[in-house]
């Protein structure tokens, strides 16, 4: 179990707006450390889709945006795309345990 | 072009010892504020952190695998070496390298292909 938890799995239409929640505690998310979120396309390796709470590297789209409050994370995808079916983790540092932590992954649908 | 490449043997026989290598090109190990990471993921399953090491050889294990983990580097050669002890069929999957990126913040903005490493005997 996985010391930051994310919802199993969500879904939306095309054009929808989803958003997949990252909860964690004091001594994570609410320390404050960053949290940072990942997209995995199946069979590919992860790729960084959100860094440090809100910020978007380079050539990831608007559509995608993330923000954090108190204990909690949370990561926004709006217009929905069928490419953007995928799993997505939520990652941040725990102090309890002096260690990168990940969340358990949510598998988005796209109907 | 920063690039990462894990190696290692795709197939352990259980009590084993894996060591997997990770590759680096583009960027200097020895840059203020760079880490490398290790991430596991067995079939299926969720991503799980391993180890990391920092440009100064400060070093982060997971808690519930840091008796079986070592995490070194190789300056020189600009690879990032992890070691595992003990291998258990339970450990089989993709084990990835990740780079934080140049501007040294957190977050793993380059990761490598990853390597699948299946342990049965």
């Amino acid at each position: 179990q996985s010391v930051v938890t994310q919802p199993p799995s969500v879904s939306g239409a095309p054009g929808q707006r989803v958003t997949i929640s990252c909860t964690g505690s004091r001594s994570n998310i609410g320390a404050p450390f960053d949290v940072h979120w990942y997209q995995q396309l199946p069979g590919t390796a992860p790729k960084l889709l959100i860094y440090s709470n809100d910020r978007r590297p380079s050539g990831v789209p608007d559509r995608f945006s993330g923000s954090r409050s108190g204990t909690s994370a949370s990561l926004a995808i709006a217009g929905l795309q069928g490419e953007d079916e995928a799993d997505y983790y939520c990652q941040s540092y725990d102090s309890s345990l002096n260690a990168v932590v990940f969340g358990g992954g949510t598998k988005l649908t796209v109907l | 072009q920063i690039t990462l490449k894990e190696s290692g043997p795709p197939l352990v026989k259980p009590t084993q010892t894996l060591t997997l290598t990770c590759s680096l090109s583009g960027f200097s190990l020895s840059a203020s504020g760079v880490n490398v990471g290790w991430i596991r993921q067995p079939p299926g399953k969720a991503l799980e952190f391993l180890a990391l090491i920092y440009w100064d050889d400060d070093k982060r294990y997971s808690s519930a695998l840091k008796n079986r983990l070592s995490i070194t580097k190789d300056t020189s050669k600009n690879q990032v070496f992890l070691t595992m002890t003990d291998m258990d069929p339970v450990d089989t999957g993709t084990f990835y390298c990740a780079y934080n990126g140049p501007s040294g913040g957190s977050g793993w903005h380059y990761w490598g292909q990853g390597i699948l490493v299946t342990v049965s005997s």
